[in-house]
């Protein structure tokens, strides 16, 4: 099992530019997140999804938008990407919601915005 | 949100035994604590979870007093390898959807 894989691994935006980030997991978990980890802040949840079909808004959600079309996978959308987006992004699932479960995350993407 | 602290850094010796406290002052009825190990250039990875009182597993044990306002990660006869970052994670299972708040995190290096 390749567990929970993100693409891209890198990408470089400028200011303005839109792009779509893809997280995909095989473990069949309902439960699916996009955090944002950047230096001093821990990670911050931006948006999360209990379901195919359904998402919900975490801490950071602005500027932000994403989609569960299928269970396995959970896109996390900038549209005017900004310089303050600059950040590695991680995607996790859970077998149960995250609180009482535990989560296994991809290995990032590191977005640069200029 | 239950806001989190933890310590910036800490330094032990390879054999040691290592316990990294965080505190949560306003932790809710059915918040659960869970700790999580980052290396560099990759995501986190599960540790251990508790609600109340010592849970312990093959790699970790977490202490969680009656009041439930702070929690000990203890990881036993540390290793080189055990040098990570270490987060502490304060999420409900209830209805509170999508509050979850981690620590800044801990910085743990082992030396040899």
């Amino acid at each position: 099992n390749a567990g929970v894989t993100q693409t891209p691994k890198f990408r470089v935006l400028k200011t303005g530019q839109s792009m779509t980030l893809l997280c995909a997991q095989d473990m069949n978990h309902e439960y699916m997140y996009w955090y944002r980890q950047d230096p001093g802040m821990g990670l911050r949840l931006i948006h999360y999804s209990v379901g195919e079909g359904t998402t919900a808004k975490g801490e950071v959600p602005d500027g932000y938008n994403v989609s569960r079309l299928k269970k396995q996978n959970f896109l996390l959308g900038l549209e005017s990407a900004a310089p303050s987006q600059t950040s590695v992004y991680f995607c996790a699932s859970s077998y149960r919601l995250a609180g009482v479960g535990e989560q296994f995350f991809g290995p990032g993407t590191r977005l640069t915005v200029l | 949100l239950a806001k989190t602290t933890q310590p910036i850094s800490m330094d032990s010796y390879e054999g040691q035994e290592v316990n990294i406290t965080c505190s949560h002052n306003n932790i809710a009825t059915n918040d659960y604590i869970t700790w999580y190990q980052q290396f560099p250039s990759q995501g986190p990875r599960f540790i251990i979870q508790g609600y109340k009182t010592k849970v312990t597993n093959e790699v970790a044990s977490l202490f969680i007093p009656a009041d439930r306002k702070s929690s000990t990660l203890s990881l036993p006869r540390v290793s080189l390898s055990d040098t990570a970052v270490y987060y502490c994670l304060v999420g409900a299972g209830g209805t509170s959807y999508g509050k979850l708040t981690f620590g800044q995190g801990t910085i743990l290096t082992v030396h040899p």
